[in-house]
């Protein structure tokens, strides 16, 4: 089964800054990318995701991923976050079932 | 309803008790998945259903552990005889599958919190 590997535990941030969260995964076949995220006492919702096509990918509230296959890499970006950006952030494949990885917890400074 | 319901929301129990755990997924989703979160951890896969059957269990820790979905739609998840280590919250989640193809996108309730004593 695949497995996904996120780099960052734990990331702060003041607002404005831009952001980076790394996502590897291991898995030799054709997979799906989705970045989910939890946000204090909600339930998990989708971010963006990739199929095929176009690898940079743009999601809900100015985010972006950039599929690189050759690195089996799917890293999210923001150019500037925002206080209410502070969450949980999880990025996931999915072959036939999804698998999570461990999460980066974002705290944005105001 | 409009999205994945799960009930109970919370559940303590003692060590040793057996404990089911249910998700009425979204209308019409065929796929539908368990998922165990722990503090400060992903969601760990358990089981995953296409329909009745369970097109997936190789995520259940053990044999107490056990999930149903008799007509395609609700499942239970069942666990016998918990222990502390059960504790986590169990996440249920649905998608869409159609012409052979999942569009991949999982819809996630807001989870059952188990606590074992």
């Amino acid at each position: 089964a695949q497995s996904v590997s996120q780099h960052n535990h734990h990331v702060i941030l003041s607002e404005a800054a831009s952001l980076e969260l790394g996502c590897n995964y291991s898995y030799g076949g054709t997979v799906n990318l989705f970045w989910y995220v939890q946000y204090p006492g909600q339930h998990l919702q989708l971010l963006l995701k990739y199929f095929s096509g176009d690898p940079l990918v743009k999601g809900i509230k100015g985010f972006e991923a950039e599929f690189i296959k050759s690195k089996f890499s799917f890293n999210l970006r923001k150019p500037s976050v925002q206080w209410s950006d502070t969450a949980e952030y999880f990025c996931a494949v999915k072959s036939n079932d999804m698998r999570f990885g461990a999460g980066t917890r974002l705290t944005v400074k105001p | 309803g409009a999205g994945v319901s799960q009930t109970p929301s919370n559940k303590v129990t003692e060590k040793g008790k057996y404990v089911e755990l249910r998700c009425d997924p979204i209308s019409g989703h065929t796929a539908l998945y368990w998922y165990r979160q722990s503090l400060g951890q992903g969601p760990e896969f358990l089981i995953y259903f296409q329909g009745t059957g369970a097109a997936d269990d190789s995520g259940l820790p053990n044999d107490r552990f056990f999930a149903v979905r008799p007509e395609g739609s609700v499942s239970t998840l069942k666990i016998q005889r918990t222990e502390r280590g059960d504790s986590a919250v169990y996440l249920c989640a649905s998608s869409f599958f159609s012409s052979g193809r999942n569009t991949g996108e999982l819809f996630f309730g807001e989870g059952s919190r188990l606590t074992v004593l």
